[in-house]
């Protein structure tokens, strides 16, 4: 079974900085999907970015980017010119190509300093 | 595009009631749609995947009788928690894939169900 493996239960940034989550993965599958959800205090989630496994370019969205290293199984997410927006929980989530159960990691608490 | 509601929102029912939480998908039709479950601070935790037209399928440790999953129609799914406990209060959040499209899941807003 896939295992999906966030290591800081917390974080603090400064305003502006720039922060980087960590990620680790187990899967024995070649091709597969990553993601990044933020849970804000609303609880809504949303999708942050996406990787597929199959791309060895690292997705990036905006101020979003992530270090996608198969060998390794790591999937860190870095939020450069941190913002008060960007305090939430995130969750570190794993798909297989042909299935659409999501397996995500316990999540980190990013706390963003003003 | 790509909308998800929940409702209700919140629900605060008395012990051994039942109680029913609807998930919609808005602007597209899903074939499947997942039920998590999350504690405060806890990370979401998968219930069971309903397929429309057919049972759902639960996930190990969950009581299918405790809580009931059925999804009449490719924008509807219905969560019912029935003879809820206080141990059943959680936060409940409900996620939809499009039809065809395995890749994608959108989440609806979360409903928060307190039982006294």
């Amino acid at each position: 079974a896939q295992t999906v493996t966030q290591s800081q239960p917390e974080m603090s940034v400064q305003e502006a900085e720039t922060v980087t989550l960590s990620c680790t993965y187990d899967t024995s599958e070649s091709d597969y999907y990553l993601f990044w959800y933020k849970q804000p205090p609303s609880r809504q989630m949303i999708l942050v970015i996406r990787q597929e496994a199959y791309k060895q370019q690292n997705a990036t969205e905006n101020r979003f980017s992530v270090n996608f290293q198969k060998a390794a199984k790591s999937f860190s997410l870095k939020i450069s010119d941190s913002q008060l927006g960007d305090a939430a929980m995130y969750f570190c989530a794993y798909k297989r190509e042909y299935g659409n159960k999501l397996v995500f990691g316990a999540g980190t608490i990013l706390r963003v300093k003003s | 595009g790509a909308v998800v509601s929940q409702h209700p929102s919140w629900v605060i029912c008395k012990s051994g009631t039942s109680v029913k939480i609807e998930c919609r998908s808005l602007d597209f039709q899903a074939t499947t749609m997942f039920w998590y479950r999350q504690f405060p601070k806890q990370s979401l935790m998968l219930m069971a995947t309903s397929n429309e037209g057919s049972k759902a399928t639960y996930e190990q440790g969950v009581e299918k009788d405790k809580f009931l999953i059925n999804h009449a129609s490719l924008t509807l799914s219905t969560l019912t928690v029935t003879s809820a406990h206080p141990e059943d209060s959680s936060f409940y959040i409900c996620s939809a894939s499009p039809w065809r499209s395995y890749n994608e899941q959108f989440f609806g807003p979360g409903t928060r169900l307190t039982v006294l």
